[in-house]
């Protein structure tokens, strides 16, 4: 089975403070994803890579950086936290080639106050 | 306009009947169309896709796609209570999936 584990599922933290969201997957999957999930808003695309090292901007890049140094795993870097990225964060994983069929995490409730 | 377009809901429907997801999406360059279900509290599963026009169907669901008319549905019969989640409908185009908003089904007994 697909595992994609999330470092915390719960987290809370001050306006202007430096979060990192962590996720590793152990499929050896080439693809990963980050993700906020807003209620009537959907899953929106914050950032995705295809391999080591490489990044894309997805559809709402601004206030997060990512990084990916090792194929397992892929961290979310909010610079200086707003109360407006308060959200659920999905990170997801795909085989190469397959990038519709992703796996999720169970997700990192983040509250910013 | 929204790329891809679902009825929030929450759709009501009696244990044993047909439910019906529908989603309406406007890129016609969209090729493959999958369903996602989530849950409460829980993450997105892949749980079908099509990629021609017509049904395609997986045991209790089947999926339907029509490209002229721009509109996927997901049909589930013999609803039972372990479908009442929320249905996200994700179009798939330049190596990404553009997803909705999501359905939430509500399956009484």
């Amino acid at each position: 089975d697909v595992k994609v584990t999330q470092s915390s599922r719960y987290l809370v933290k001050r306006t202007g403070e430096k979060v990192f969201l962590e996720c590793v997957q152990d499929m050896d999957h080439e693809n990963m994803f980050w993700y906020r999930q807003d209620p009537g808003l959907g899953l929106r695309l914050i950032y995705f890579s295809y391999d080591v090292k490489m990044k894309e901007k997805g559809d709402i890049p601004e206030g997060y950086s990512v990084s990916r140094e090792k194929k397992e795993r892929f961290s979310l870097i909010l610079e200086s936290a707003s109360t407006n990225q308060t959200s659920m964060y999905l990170c997801a994983s795909s085989p190469t080639g397959r990038g519709y069929e992703q796996y999720f995490g169970p997700g990192t409730r983040l509250t910013v106050t | 306009q929204k790329e891809v377009e679902q009825n929030s809901g929450p759709l009501s429907v009696p244990e044993g009947a047909i439910a019906s997801l529908n989603c309406t999406y406007s890129d016609r360059g969209s090729q493959s169309f999958f369903w996602y279900r989530q849950y409460s509290g829980k993450s997105p599963e892949l749980i079908m896709f099509i990629y021609s026009n017509g049904d395609k169907e997986d045991g209790r669901f089947t999926a339907q796609l029509n490209k002229a008319s721009q509109y996927v549905s997901l049909l589930i019969r013999d609803s039972q209570p372990s479908d009442s989640a929320t249905y996200l409908c994700a179009p798939h185009r330049n190596y990404q999936l553009i997803w909705g908003a999501g359905t939430k089904l509500i399956i009484k007994p």
